[in-house]
């Protein structure tokens, strides 16, 4: 079975400060990941993935993710914060292997980024 | 861009009562999906659809049942609402991918308190 786990409920950051929101992974073959983020009552907007190639992926809004395979991670990066990054991070994988009943993704339970003036 | 929309933002039921949830996508996508997110816990997949009329369980799917009839629409049902299935409710789809999963798309959510 697949699983995300995300360290951190709340990470806070000063404004214009590089920022890292982690995500660590487990499951069976090479995973595609995801970073969704979620601003008040709105619902998840997709940011970006990793599917293969690069580790470093780059997405939305100028966030990036690196891939570390042997760390199983894929932690989220800007290199500088602003405050309307403020928002719920969701990290989520699933294996690359399809077949009917998997096509599904599994979420962590999400990390509060406050960015602070 | 990708549209999902989700009938109503907002929703008060009472105990027992059968409730809809429905979800349109417009852009011709196979699967959709319905989530539940709680403080803490995430999302978690009630049921999703790779097909018209066809479904498949997720994580959670006690309580719920959905429906797809035609291929943009998905509804969840909840048969007899009870106070734990106070949530709110995401309804996403995506392409269907050979070999992995594609990006999904969310609608705004429908919070629903069950009293």
């Amino acid at each position: 079975a697949q699983s995300v786990a995300q360290p951190e409920d709340q990470v806070n950051v000063a404004e214009g400060n590089p920022l890292t929101v982690k995500c660590t992974y487990s499951v069976s073959g090479n995973p595609y990941l995801f970073w969704y983020v979620q601003y008040p009552n709105r619902g998840l907007q997709f940011l970006l993935k990793y599917i293969t190639g690069d580790n470093l992926v780059k997405g939305s809004y100028g966030f990036e993710a690196e891939f570390n395979k042997s760390q199983t991670s894929f932690h989220l990066k800007k290199p500088s914060a602003l405050v309307s990054d403020s928002a719920l991070y969701f990290c989520a994988v699933s294996p690359d292997i399809s077949n009917f009943g998997n096509e599904k993704l599994t979420f962590g339970t999400g990390t509060r980024l406050t960015i602070i003036p | 861009d990708v549209k999902v929309t989700q009938s109503s933002r907002y929703l008060v039921k009472r105990t027992g009562e059968k409730v809809f949830l429905e979800c349109v996508q417009d852009m011709d996508h196979e699967n959709m999906f319905w989530y539940r997110q709680d403080p803490g816990l995430g999302l978690r997949l009630i049921y999703f659809s790779y097909d018209v009329k066809m479904k498949e369980k997720g994580d959670i799917p006690e309580g719920y049942s959905v429906s797809r009839e035609k291929k943009e629409r998905f509804s969840l049902i909840l048969e007899s609402a009870s106070t734990n299935q106070t949530s709110m409710y995401l309804c996403a789809s995506s392409l269907f991918t050979a070999g992995g999963v594609d990006t999904q798309y969310f609608g705004p959510g429908t919070r629903l308190t069950v009293l």
